[in-house]
Order: C-alpha cells, then structure tokens, then sequence
C-alpha cells in the first residue's frame, strides 16, 4: 500500500485561503468516505482536524473543512492565521490487507 | 483527562527486540479501538498497527508484518507492541493513537510518543 499523494509545501499570507490535495485511488480516498485530517507542530503529537471527509471534531475552528472529488480529498484553511503554521497530513481507510494509509504530508507556511 | 502515555523506546541494536507500552486513562479503555503510528525523523506518519476492543481483530502494515505484533490488556488498561528482528529503517516515534468510536479511521486521542532508536 502506497502513501496517498500530498504537495510537500503550501504557503499563503494571514487571511488567505489554501488548499491541501490528498490524492489516492479508488481502492482508498475514491471507495470510502473514511478520510480524515491531523495537524501536527514541531515536536507534538498529530492532531484531529476532520474526518469522514468534511466533518469537524468539536473545538476545531470552521476556518478548517474538508472535501473529495473522486480519488482526490481536500483540506482547505480559510482566514489564514499563524497558528495554522504546521504539517498537514491526511489518511483514509483502505480495501487493502493494511486497513489505513496516511498521506506523504504538507509543510503550510504562513508568510 | 483522556491521556495515553507511552513508554518502553530506546536505543536497541539491528536484529534486537523491544516492547512498547501505552497506558490509558480518562476512558473506558476496553470500549475503543487501537492503534500505533509511527514516524520516522523528519519524515511523515506511518500507520503500523491496529487492534479491535476485545483483540480479536488485527492488522499490520506490510513493513512490519511478521516481525511486530500488537496486544492488549483491557484489565490493565494498557496497549502493547512486541518489536522483533528490529532494522534500522524501524527508528522511529511509536505513537499510540485511540479510534474514535464516532466513525472509521479517525484516531482522535494521541500519546506523546516514545522514541525507539535502532543502531549499532
């Protein structure tokens, strides 16, 4: 099972929108509506951001949702703020024998 | 508070083997689905392991199948992963990561990790 695809970097200026691109098959992001979204700052453990797609867990800021198109998931942070500076990764179920597979990971800067 | 805190990393030689502990706290344990996560310096997060609440269901990840396996102690509140034949590529941040009982593939509490070194 490969890592699902991610840009290595996304940058934006505080208040802008991005978009983070998590591209896997139909065997994994395109079969299941089980993709999910951690945050993770230097040196702490991953953090939670969405799941099944475009859901947020209670205390994660509307600023952050989620979508899919196809083999393709989308994390996109509106209101840019420097908090946001960290890796992004996503992850999905999978069909295959190893159940989940986590993204290669997204270093958003905010400049 | 809903913790999970692992513990058992280290420096262990190429060939070695170790055992990783993760204990939980703050929740009915024995009800939630598990995980290890891990991540190798500098580099992105692998999943590695999960097991079911009773732990009567288990998978792997291909890097580490036949050589890792994971259990646990709903009694003791406790998750563990036996690590054999440990190669360097398996240096790593070993996180524990709970299931969300919401939805699939959602691990929604995360341990601070224990790092585990392999070298010689």
């Amino acid at each position: 099972q490969s890592a699902l695809t991610q840009p290595a970097s996304v940058s934006g200026s505080p208040g802008q929108s991005i978009t983070i691109s998590c591209t896997g098959t139909s065997s994994d992001v395109g079969g299941y509506n089980y993709v999910s979204w951690y945050q993770q700052h230097p040196g702490k453990a991953p953090k939670l951001m969405i799941y099944e797609v475009s859901n947020r867990p209670s205390g994660v800021p509307d600023r952050f949702s989620g979508s899919k198109s196809g083999n393709t998931a989308s994390l996109t942070i509106s209101g840019l703020q420097a908090e946001d500076e960290a890796d992004y990764y996503c992850s999905s179920y999978t069909s295959s024998s190893t159940l989940r597979v986590f993204g290669t990971g997204t270093k958003v800067t905010v400049l | 508070e809903v913790q999970l805190v692992e513990s058992g990393g280290g420096l262990v030689q190429p060939g070695g083997s170790l055992r990783l502990s993760c204990a939980a706290s703050g929740f009915t344990f024995s009800s939630y689905e598990m995980n290890w996560v891990r991540q190798a310096p500098g580099k992105g997060l692998e999943w590695v392991s999960y097991i079911s609440s009773s732990g009567s269901t288990i998978y792997y990840a291909d890097s580490v199948k036949g050589r890792f396996t994971i259990s646990r102690d709903n009694a003791k509140n406790s998750l563990y992963l036996q690590m054999n034949s440990l190669r360097a590529e398996d240096t790593a941040v070993y996180y524990c990561a709970r299931d969300s009982r919401v939805t699939a593939n959602a691990f929604d509490i995360w341990g601070q990790g224990t790092m585990v070194t392999v070298s010689s």
